[in-house]
């Protein structure tokens, strides 16, 4: 099956410094999404992409859809405590009927005061 | 702001007993899926629901596994036998288009 591998699958960080994690894949994805879930909540949308090569800021986060859509990025500047979750990457196919997304295995982020 | 809403947010059964579990999407969404997370590890797609009928499933969505839209407001799975290895926690999401909106959770417990 369809596997995204998410990279690192935990940071530990002090307040204040830059963090950037990865999604890679086998497979061709059409619409890139991460997530944010915090302990015993559903995933929070932070960012969605559509197009190979986009670009798109929310606030401290930054995403990328990548050339070959085989991977994205998301960068978080200047973390603060409340960064503190699991993000998820989640990638769904083009000709996914049902628009089933596809998760990455999360990177857990530890921040510092 | 709207939210997809889950009840109950926490289910203890016993192994072998059916359990349904409730969702209210966001009220102009078109699409409903069920997603189930076994703690600590990631998010797995169930099954996607559109235009009253299954779009889309998983291998785990097996014949144990139902989904329902009784009104114009609830989507609900039911899990019919339950097993020790279908205790994760569900999450269901509903969306527009692409964007999906999960809601908080129903833990599930089977003993």
């Amino acid at each position: 099956g369809q596997q995204l591998n998410q990279s690192p699958q935990s940071m530990f960080i002090q307040e204040g410094e830059d963090v950037s994690m990865n999604c890679t894949s086998s497979s061709i994805f059409n619409t890139w999404l991460w997530y944010k879930q915090d302990p015993g909540e559903g995933p929070v949308l932070l960012i969605a992409l559509y197009k190979a090569g986009e670009l798109t800021s929310n606030g401290r986060l930054t995403a990328q859809f990548g050339i070959t859509r085989k991977d994205s990025f998301l960068n978080i500047s200047a973390s603060i405590p409340s960064d503190v979750g699991i993000y998820f990457c989640a990638g769904r196919r083009k000709n996914n009927a049902g628009n089933m997304l596809t998760f990455g295995g999360g990177t857990r982020l530890m921040v510092k005061p | 702001e709207p939210e997809v809403t889950q009840t109950p947010s926490h289910q203890v059964t016993q192994m072998g007993q059916e359990v349904i579990l409730r969702c209210v999407p966001i009220s102009n969404h078109l699409y409903f899926y069920w997603y189930r997370q076994i703690l600590g590890q990631k998010v797995e797609f169930l099954v996607s629901f559109y235009n009253n009928e299954i779009s889309e499933k998983s291998e785990i969505f097996d014949d144990q596994f139902s989904v329902e839209r009784p009104d114009g407001s609830n989507f609900t799975l039911k899990i019919r036998s339950t097993k020790l290895e279908d205790s994760a926690m569900y999450f269901c999401a509903s969306s527009p288009n692409n964007e999906q909106f999960f809601g908080p959770g129903t833990r599930l417990t089977v003993l």
